[in-house]
C-alpha cells in the first residue's frame, strides 16, 4: 500500500518555467488538496478537490492550476514560476475532512531562480 | 489575529516530562487535527477530534468545543517525540483546513 507519491522531492526553475507536481493515492480517498509550508508561515491551501472532476481554491491559488480527471491523482501545475513560488509543496488526502485522518505525501522541495 | 493560535512557539523539555502544546482557534469547527512533522519534513496524522478526547499511547488529545481549544499532551516525553506538532481545524461549512503555525518541540535526553 503505497499511500500518497508525490513527485518530484526535488527541482530547481528557472522564472518563467512551468512544471507539474505530482500527486497520486492508492486508497480511493475522495478528498484530496495541496499546501505549500514556508518558513514561519504554517501550511497554507492551495486548492483542493472533493472528487474526480471537481476542484476549487484556496488560501493561495494565484500561479497554480490543478485538475482531478480520476480519484487517484491530483497534479499541481506550475504556469509560469516565480521565486515566491519557492517553497516546500505537500500533498494530502482523506476520505473526508470529518471522517478521518489526512494522509500526506513526502514533499516536494521547489526552487526557482 | 490567526484563526489558529497554536502555544508556546517553541518548547524544551528533558525526557520524561510530561508535555501539553495548546491550540486555540476562533471560527466554529466541525473537526480538529493533530499532525506531527519530524525534522526531513515527512508529515503524520495524530488525531482528528470532534470532540472530548482521544488517546494513542503516549499520546493524549482533548478538545473544548465551546472555549474553541485543544490541547496535545505527551506523557513519558522521549527525544523520539522531538518534532513539530501541528493544529488543524476545519471551518464548519468549509471543505479547507486552517493551520497552526506549529510547536517546535525538543526533549532532550
Amino acid at each position: 500500500n503505497a499511500g500518497v507519491t508525490q513527485t518530484p522531492k526535488f527541482q530547481v526553475l528557472k522564472t518563467g518555467q512551468s512544471m507539474t507536481l505530482q500527486c497520486a493515492q492508492d486508497m480511493n480517498h475522495e478528498y484530496m488538496s495541496w499546501y505549500r509550508q514556508d518558513p514561519g508561515m504554517g501550511l497554507r491551501l492551495i486548492h483542493y478537490s472533493v472528487g474526480a472532476g471537481i476542484t476549487d481554491q484556496g488560501e493561495v491559488p494565484n500561479g497554480y492550476n490543478v485538475s482531478r480527471s480520476t480519484t487517484e491523482d491530483f497534479p499541481l501545475r506550475l504556469l509560469s514560476a516565480a521565486p515566491s513560488q519557492t517553497s516546500v509543496y505537500f500533498c494530502a488526502s482523506s476520505w473526508g475532512l470529518n471522517t478521518g485522518e489526512l494522509f500526506f505525501g513526502e514533499g516536494s522541495r521547489l526552487t526557482v531562480l | 489575529k490567526n484563526e489558529v493560535e497554536q502555544s508556546p512557539q517553541n518548547l524544551t523539555a528533558q525526557e520524561g516530562e510530561f508535555i501539553t502544546i495548546n491550540c486555540s482557534y476562533s471560527v466554529g469547527i466541525s473537526a480538529l487535527h493533530w499532525l506531527q512533522q519530524h525534522p526531513g519534513g515527512g508529515i503524520v496524522s495524530l488525531f482528528m477530534l470532534s470532540s472530548g478526547k482521544k488517546k494513542h499511547g503516549r499520546l493524549i488529545a482533548t478538545i473544548n468545543i465551546q472555549e474553541k481549544h485543544s490541547s496535545l499532551h505527551i506523557t513519558a516525553s522521549h527525544p523520539r517525540d522531538s518534532a513539530v506538532y501541528i493544529c488543524a481545524v476545519r471551518d464548519q461549512g468549509a471543505q479547507k483546513l486552517v493551520f497552526g503555525q506549529g510547536t517546535r518541540l525538543t526533549i532532550n535526553p
